[in-house]
C-alpha cells in the first residue's frame, strides 16, 4: 500500500508565527486531504487536494503531485490551531491510508 | 442528519463481552468507513463499504471484528470477545464518492471504547 510520511511529528508555534507541515507519499494518488483534529478528538475536514492550491482562510495547500508531496501552510497562528493534523492519501481503488500526524501546539 | 453521528460517544466493557458500535452517516452518501485510533496513534483503517456491500474488509484486525450496514445508510461494527487491546476510538467517515478514492471523508465524533 502507500506509504505517508509526515513531518515535523510536534511543532510549537508562538501565536502570530506561520508554519508550513510537510507529506511526503510513496505512490500515484488521486485523493489527498488534510484533516485538523483538534484536542477534543473531532477531525475536520480542511482541504481536499490531489492537485494544485488551494486557500481557506489563514490556512493553504498545495500538492505537486508529480513530485509527491503535499504542503499545508498556517498562516498567524491561533491557538485554536492547536491540535494534530493528519494527511490522508488514495490511490485507485485502494482504501484511504492516514499519515502519523504533526502535533502542533500553539502558545499565547 | 447535518453530519455523521455516532452512538454511543463512550462504551466501558469487560474483557471478553461483545460490543456494539453505530454509524449514522450523512444522508445521501453511499460510502462508509470505519477507523480506529489508539491513544496517541494514527488512523487505522478498518473497512469501507459502497452501498451495503464491502468491497474491502482487510483493515479488520481478526475475526472477532465484523462490520454490516444495511439499506445503505446505519452501519454497525461489531467486537466479540473484546480485549484490552480493542480499547480505542472508532470513528466513522462517509464520503459520496463513485470509488473508494476520491471525494471527500466527513467524520463522525468518534465511540471511545474502553475494555476492562
Amino acid at each position: 500500500g502507500i506509504q505517508v510520511e509526515q513531518s515535523p511529528p510536534d511543532l510549537i508555534l508562538q501565536e502570530g508565527a506561520n508554519s508550513t507541515l510537510r507529506c511526503n507519499f510513496s505512490d500515484s494518488v488521486n485523493n489527498l486531504q488534510w484533516f485538523h483534529q483538534n484536542p477534543w478528538g473531532q477531525l475536520i475536514n480542511l482541504f481536499y487536494i490531489p492537485s494544485g492550491t488551494k486557500q481557506n482562510g489563514r490556512l493553504s495547500a498545495t500538492t505537486v503531485a508529480t513530485e509527491r508531496y503535499s504542503l499545508l501552510y498556517i498562516s498567524s497562528s491561533q491557538t485554536t490551531d492547536s491540535g494534530v493534523y493528519f494527511c490522508a492519501v488514495a490511490g485507485g481503488y485502494q482504501k484511504v491510508t492516514f499519515g502519523i500526524g504533526t502535533k502542533l501546539q500553539v502558545i499565547p | 442528519g447535518a453530519g455523521v453521528s455516532q452512538s454511543p460517544s463512550n462504551k466501558v466493557t469487560e474483557k471478553g463481552k461483545d460490543v456494539e458500535l453505530r454509524c449514522d452517516p450523512i444522508s445521501g452518501h453511499t460510502a462508509l468507513y470505519w477507523y480506529r485510533q489508539s491513544l496517541g496513534q494514527g488512523l487505522e483503517f478498518l473497512i469501507y463499504f459502497q452501498g451495503n456491500s464491502a468491497p474491502d474488509k482487510s483493515g479488520l484486525p481478526s475475526d472477532r471484528f465484523s462490520a454490516e450496514r444495511t439499506g445503505g445508510s446505519v452501519s454497525t461494527l461489531t467486537i466479540q470477545r473484546t480485549q484490552q487491546e480493542d480499547s480505542a476510538v472508532y470513528l466513522c467517515a462517509s464520503s459520496s464518492p463513485q470509488t473508494p478514492s476520491t471525494d471527500t471523508q466527513y467524520f463522525g465524533p468518534g465511540t471511545r471504547l474502553t475494555v476492562l
